[in-house]
């Protein structure tokens, strides 16, 4: 069935590091991929999403790329505020009948981002 | 355009007991899904209602039920509470590829 796999946590940075939150997928046919982000307490927040491949998605400085040949959708960053500090989780669309699909969720990549 | 809302926001529960919880979609959105999610893991997918019809379910039991309503606000349903049931329950409303997610529901069965 259907899998997504992301590096696990905690990812600690500093304010205006770079990162890079790598996402994998295991899918049949051509599904869409998501960024969700959730902060402490409430639910999740779709971030970005792509899809079809080489489709780039992107939000709030957010970027992630959808590459068929490596199965990946990696979420990155060039300048990380103290605000990104949240979990974050790539997903995948089954594209599934009816006007949604289930999605099919990743563990999840805590960021902690300090001063 | 109000959000996706959902009631109540904690519950406690004891083992063997029945529960159900609410969600309002977004206005303009008639698919709902249910997801679960565990402390520390992501959100699994219970099931979907379009226009207030079952579209797919998870691999969770029968003891796992649902409604849509004709204005496409949706009940879960879990009966025979069991300790692993405790959990972040999300609803999600949509009309195209995205779904939008409510605050969650957090049972906790004791």
């Amino acid at each position: 069935g259907d899998s997504v796999t992301q590096m696990e946590g905690p990812v600690t940075l500093s304010e205006e590091a770079f990162l890079t939150i790598n996402c994998t997928y295991t899918a049949t046919g051509y599904p869409s991929l998501f960024w969700y982000v959730q902060y402490p307490g409430e639910g999740l927040q779709l971030l970005l999403k792509a899809t079809k491949a080489d489709d780039k998605g992107s939000n709030k400085g957010f970027e992630a790329t959808y590459r068929k040949e490596t199965t990946s959708f990696h979420l990155e960053k060039g300048s990380v505020q103290v605000s990104d500090s949240a979990v974050y989780f790539c997903a995948l669309s089954d594209g599934g009948t009816g006007t949604a699909s289930k999605l099919t969720f990743g563990t999840g990549t805590r960021l902690q981002v300090t001063l | 355009e109000t959000g996706v809302t959902q009631s109540p926001t904690h519950l406690i529960k004891t083992r063997g007991q029945q529960v159900t919880l609410r969600c309002s979609s977004q206005s303009g959105h008639n698919t709902v899904s249910w997801y679960q999610q565990a402390l520390g893991q992501g959100p699994q997918f219970i099931f979907q209602y379009y226009r207030e019809e079952e579209n797919g379910r998870g691999n969770f039991p029968p003891r796992f039920s649902g409604l849509q309503f004709p204005n496409y606000s949706s009940e879960l349903n879990v009966n025979a509470l069991e300790l692993d049931d405790s959990a972040l329950y999300l609803c999600a409303s949509s009309s195209r590829d995205e779904q939008y997610f409510g605050p969650g529901t957090r049972l906790t069965v004791t």
